[in-house]
């Protein structure tokens, strides 16, 4: 049963401190999403990624964040430094622009992030 | 600027009942739309996509209409069941077809007994 996983589930963190939040997309999939979701702002995208180049990150704070693709199976959303704004639950997705039939995003199961 | 409007208020309604929740946007003409699922501390479940050229789609008790005149998408549950309570969002590709969606809030659905 492929599907995509997220560690870690949760963090709590000090306001200053360095997180990193690990996505591993599922096998084959060629385009991985990482989105932000808060009550107030809802489901936002932060980074795009196709064959592992970045091709969208104009939603994400550029001083600091940043996301990576090191390889296929391994995505990385890093802040630096953490904020208790930045405290929402973070999303990864995969998809794959080889099948546009449904063009269906699967998502994991999120990061909660809590910045105190 | 683009928009997208889904109610902000909780529907609620009783077992048995169909239930109906709108997707509106504005400024854009999407290829498509996708419905999704989510559960609480779940991530969303992609449920159904229709385009453009497209009136209608169903899937078991799910139907989903698409106006593209009235920049609208209702989403249908037909014989509701509590199971079905869950936050439905709709996601538009406003990226002029380089396939990154664009999520509504999404409206939850309490499916009464």
């Amino acid at each position: 049963d492929a599907r995509v996983t997220q560690t870690p589930r949760d963090k709590v963190t000090e306001m200053g401190q360095e997180v990193t939040m690990r996505c591993q997309p599922i096998l084959g999939h060629n385009t991985v999403f990482w989105y932000r979701q808060t009550m107030m702002q809802g489901l936002e995208l932060l980074a795009y990624f196709r064959n592992r180049a970045p091709l969208d990150d104009s939603g994400m704070p550029k001083d600091r964040f940043s996301a990576e693709m090191p390889d296929a199976t391994l995505a990385t959303l890093k802040i630096q430094p953490s904020e208790p704004r930045d405290s929402a639950v973070y999303f990864c997705a995969s998809g794959s622009t080889l099948n546009r039939g449904q063009d269906e995003q699967f998502f994991g199961p999120g990061t909660r992030l809590t910045v105190l | 600027s683009q928009k997208i409007e889904q109610n902000s208020e909780a529907l609620n309604i009783q077992e048995g009942k169909t239930a109906t929740l709108t997707c509106n946007y504005t400024n854009y003409s999407p290829a498509y739309l996708q419905w999704y699922r989510q559960d609480p501390g779940r991530g969303p479940v992609f449920l159904l996509l229709i385009r453009e050229n497209e009136k209608e789609k169903r899937k078991e008790r799910l139907k989903v209409t698409f106006d593209t005149t009235l920049k609208q998408s209702l989403f249908h549950i037909t014989a509701s069941q509590p199971a079905d309570s869950a936050t439905y969002l709709c996601a538009l590709d406003m990226s002029g077809g380089s396939y990154i969606p664009t999520f509504g809030r999404g409206t939850s659905l309490i499916v009464h007994p």
